[in-house]
């Protein structure tokens, strides 16, 4: 079964500073990549995906993520970090064979003014 | 705007009362529905697999009896949680996928507190 890492259940980061969420996977062949995030009490949202072509995908509110096969890693940036950032993010992938979503534990990330 | 809406948002309940939690796919019709549970500041588990028309497909470990599910019509699940006890407060969030290769859309989730 396909599993999916994050490190670090906390990040904080300073307002205007580099946002680094680091997610893993394993898989024997190229997934599905998802990063979310969810706002407290809420659903998630989607940021970006990742399913073929560019590895460098752009998301929304200023993130990326890069796809990287060889090191099987999905890590989410963004240059400057605003305030509103702040909650908490999750790297998913999907399943081949079942389609099922499989989450990472979560980042919660901080931003201080 | 929203493409998943599920109900009601939060609600609390007696021990030994039920309570059903509605998911409804806003945007397209949808053969599969998913129903999820997240503990406090912890990942989502998938809870089962929701079959529009058929039976619902549980994960391990989750009591069927204890948690049904209904997928009568292709635009609505129901997950209905059964003799509810305090150890069943949780977040519930289901999603909705339009295929594979896409994103899933997650409803707004539904906060259950059992007193």
């Amino acid at each position: 079964a396909q599993s999916v890492t994050q490190l670090g259940s906390h990040v904080s980061v300073s307002e205007g500073a580099l946002v680094l969420l680091r997610c893993n996977y394993s898989s024997s062949v190229p997934p599905y990549l998802f990063w979310y995030v969810q706002y407290p009490n809420q659903g998630l949202q989607l940021l970006l995906k990742y399913t073929t072509g560019a590895t460098l995908v752009k998301g929304i509110n200023g993130f990326e993520a890069e796809f990287k096969k060889s090191e099987t890693s999905f890590h989410l940036t963004k240059p400057s970090a605003h305030m509103s950032d702040a909650a908490e993010y999750f790297c998913a992938v999907r399943e081949i064979n079942t389609d099922k979503l499989i989450f990472g534990t979560g980042t919660r990330l901080q931003v201080f003014p | 705007g929203a493409v998943v809406s599920q109900h009601p948002s939060w609600v609390i309940c007696k021990s030994g009362t039920s309570v059903k939690i509605e998911c409804r796919s806003l945007d397209f019709q949808a053969t599969t529905m998913f129903w999820y549970r997240q503990f406090p500041k912890q990942s989502l588990m998938l809870m089962a697999t929701s079959n529009e028309g058929s039976k619902a497909t549980y994960e391990q470990g989750v009591e069927k009896d204890k948690f049904l599910i209904n997928h009568a019509s292709l635009t609505l699940s129901t997950l209905t949680v059964t003799s509810a006890h305090p150890e069943d407060s949780s977040f519930y969030i289901c999603s909705v996928d339009r295929n594979r290769n896409t994103e899933a859309f997650f409803g707004q989730g539904t906060r259950l507190t059992v007193v």
